[in-house]
């Protein structure tokens, strides 16, 4: 089954504790990207990635970290999280040549909250 | 990529046709419109795209205005299932290159389905 698959789903940490949260798709997709979703906000893009070791920034970078060493994951790394950085986390990923129908796959979220 | 701009929130009744509207007055010529659906918190589904003609699917149909400033996603028979937040997005395609890579969404239309 085709999917993007985030881990974890629920965490609770403390201010300062470097945390990852993995994604990874099996559609052998080359772009990537990570959104946060906030109450009244939307979804602001953070990081994307348009194949192994081409990321970019997207909207709100600041405070995040990601890294593409292999074309199915993309994790997004807090290395010292704030409680302003609490939100629901999603990963999506899609193809990137001319047959794609620019569908984006979204994984089933990370709800992160920081103490 | 182009703005949109959507209500914040519609009612429909169980059965009858959800009509959501969507303005996008600075689209561009080769700019897509796609539309997304949130159910509660879960990741966002793609529903269907269009660049100037009306498309359907399973899920819905899209009606693009002639001049291309606004759209309206068609839910014929909206069930409960189909309460969600529904998203609106304009965008040149991914493989476009340069800086069609960043993808934000807005705050979308809260559609709820009364029985």
């Amino acid at each position: 089954e085709a999917q993007v698959t985030q881990n974890p789903r629920y965490l609770i940490t403390v201010t300062g504790k470097k945390l990852t949260v993995t994604c990874s798709q099996n559609m052998n997709h080359e772009y990537m990207s990570w959104y946060r979703q906030d109450p009244g906000l939307g979804l602001r893009q953070i990081y994307y990635s348009m194949n192994v070791e081409v990321t970019d920034k997207g909207d709100v970078p600041e405070g995040y970290k990601v890294s593409r060493k292999e074309k199915r994951n993309f994790p997004l790394i807090l290395e010292s999280p704030s409680p302003n950085q609490t939100s629901l986390y999603f990963c999506a990923s899609s193809r990137l040549d001319g047959s794609n129908t620019g569908e984006l796959f979204f994984g089933e979220g990370s709800r992160l909250t920081v103490l | 990529d182009a703005k949109t701009t959507q209500p914040t929130s519609m009612d429909c009744a169980e059965g009858r046709a959800a009509n959501l509207p969507c303005n996008h007055s600075t689209i561009s010529g080769n700019e897509y419109v796609y539309w997304y659906r949130q159910i509660h918190s879960q990741g966002p589904q793609y529903i269907i795209h269009g660049l100037k003609n009306n498309e359907t699917n399973e899920m819905a149909s899209l009606i693009i205005t002639e001049d291309r400033k606004s759209s309206t996603l068609i839910l014929p028979h909206a069930t409960l299932r189909d309460t969600a937040v529904y998203y609106c997005i304009v965008r040149r395609p991914f493989w476009g290159g340069g800086s069609n890579y960043k993808l934000t969404f807005g705050k979308g239309t809260l559609l709820t389905v009364n029985p």
